[in-house]
């Protein structure tokens, strides 16, 4: 079973907060990782995939980077409104065909 | 255009009864998975299958059997259900990125 560690579990923040948060996973064996945000009573929807050490993405006020030497991406949201409430997942792709997902991160924007 | 469908949506059943999970994807993608969502927990990958006719077992694949007999459909089975498979079932279609069913939720009395 991969390990794969995502912090904090939940965070609060106020509307036109800026934040930041963690995924870990192991550094051998990578293939991708993904990130994925998961609204509540909804299904899971892609985000980012992620490949190449030092990859910066990028999709209106979300991007992530990721450092598949030391294993670890962050995803940063700038300026949070209240619709960016959600769980946001990331999962690990090794060169096999299973994802492992981490616990998520809980993100609830105050108004 | 209906992307992942699961059905049912919700089911009660009994310990010891039987039934069948129905994922269905009209993306004409390879890879096909099952995850079940237990709260803190997160998603934990039961089956999956590279293709048409393969299964191949994930990482809490017990009590449950899995069939890919066509490309668009997977098929997730509880042969004698028992209280600790209470949880949220997800589908999910294509290696990269995954698309999501929107969920089963089973209770197991």
């Amino acid at each position: 079973i991969l390990n794969v560690e995502q912090s904090p579990q939940s965070l609060h923040v106020q509307e036109g907060d800026s934040t930041n948060f963690t995924c870990s996973f192991p550094s051998s064996n990578f293939y991708a990782l993904h990130w994925y945000r998961w609204e509540t009573a909804k299904s899971p929807e892609a985000l980012f995939v992620m490949t190449l050490n030092g990859d910066e993405k990028k999709k209106g006020r979300i991007s992530a980077t990721l450092n598949t030497k030391e294993g670890y991406s962050y995803l940063y949201i700038k300026g949070s409104q209240p619709e960016d409430s959600a769980t946001y997942l990331c999962a690990f792709l090794n060169a096999g065909n299973m994802l492992t997902f981490g616990g998520g991160t809980r993100l609830m924007v105050k108004p | 255009n209906a992307g992942v469908t699961q059905t049912p949506k919700f089911r009660v059943l009994k310990t010891g009864q039987s039934m069948t999970l129905l994922c269905a994807q009209d993306m004409n993608h390879e890879y096909m998975y099952w995850y079940r969502q237990d709260p803190g927990m997160g998603l934990r990958l039961i089956h999956y299958s590279v293709g048409e006719g393969t299964t191949a077992k994930g990482e809490v694949p017990d009590g449950y059997n899995v069939s890919r007999l066509k490309k668009q459909n997977f098929l997730l089975g509880l042969e004698s259900a028992a209280p600790s498979q209470t949880s949220v079932y997800f589908c999910a279609s294509n290696r990269q990125p995954q698309h999501f069913g929107d969920g089963t939720r089973l209770s197991i009395l």
